[in-house]
């Protein structure tokens, strides 16, 4: 049972250049997120997924797209990185909330650097 | 709006002495309030919830954490630190009824808890 595994763990792009945040979860959970982690800022929700086939944007949605490829995995793709985009990316998945109140589960996260 | 302020962004205290992490929050109705833990590049981990209820939550590794509308606060405590304890905390806070999955995070306290 490994959780929430986020590739890759590092990466360092050029301003423009594109690239995709993977995210798996192994609990059978219904709702996934992404957050960023900025230094004195705490974490932001960029979009979130609250189950399979739907997905919303949260605070700080924008320059992101994401995909809720299946239950396990949801995406999340920076079309053309800017150096405000430099921060650390989270996912986290939960149960569905219909059913009650339920913490969110995270992964190691992945460090990009925007050049 | 939903917000959190953790007014310390630093806490120092000496291994074996109570520990107090400060949390307030602002939500117009009844608020979810939750306490993670980050290690050094490592992800964010639960260490207790308030839903509703007792206003003393117990939680992982000793932690506790209490509940008080009035002063709309959520702060968390441990009687004895660890020099293990010594990490970034995060509280966090959702509204009742609120879009599913919506977490607002504090910026983070970082305790450290020395020999």
């Amino acid at each position: 049972n490994a959780g929430v595994t986020q590739t890759p763990k590092f990466q360092v792009l050029k301003t423009g250049q594109s690239m995709t945040l993977q995210c798996a979860q192994d609990m059978n959970h219904n709702s996934m997120y992404w957050y960023r982690q900025d230094p004195g800022m705490g974490l932001r929700l960029i979009y979130y997924s609250a189950s399979e086939g739907t997905t919303d944007k949260g605070e700080v949605p924008n320059g992101y797209n994401v995909s809720r490829l299946n239950k396990r995995e949801f995406s999340l793709r920076l079309e053309s990185a800017a150096p405000s985009q430099t921060s650390v990316y989270f996912c986290a998945s939960s149960e569905f909330e219909t059913s009650g109140i339920y913490e969110q589960y995270f992964g190691p996260g992945t460090r990009l650097t925007v050049t | 709006a939903q917000s959190v302020a953790q007014p310390e962004d630093q806490v120092n205290v000496a291994e074996g002495n109570p520990l107090t992490v400060k949390c307030t929050y602002s939500v117009s109705g009844n608020p979810y309030l939750f306490w993670y833990v980050q290690y050094p590049n490592r992800g964010l981990q639960f260490l207790l919830k308030y839903i509703t209820g007792d206003n003393l939550v117990k939680g992982s590794y000793g932690f506790e954490a209490e509940f008080n509308k009035s002063q709309t606060s959520f702060h968390l405590k441990k009687p004895s630190a660890l020099v293990s304890d010594s990490a970034l905390y995060f509280c966090a806070v959702r509204e009742m009824g609120s879009t599913l999955g919506r977490l607002y995070f504090g910026r983070g306290t970082q305790l450290t808890v020395w020999p």
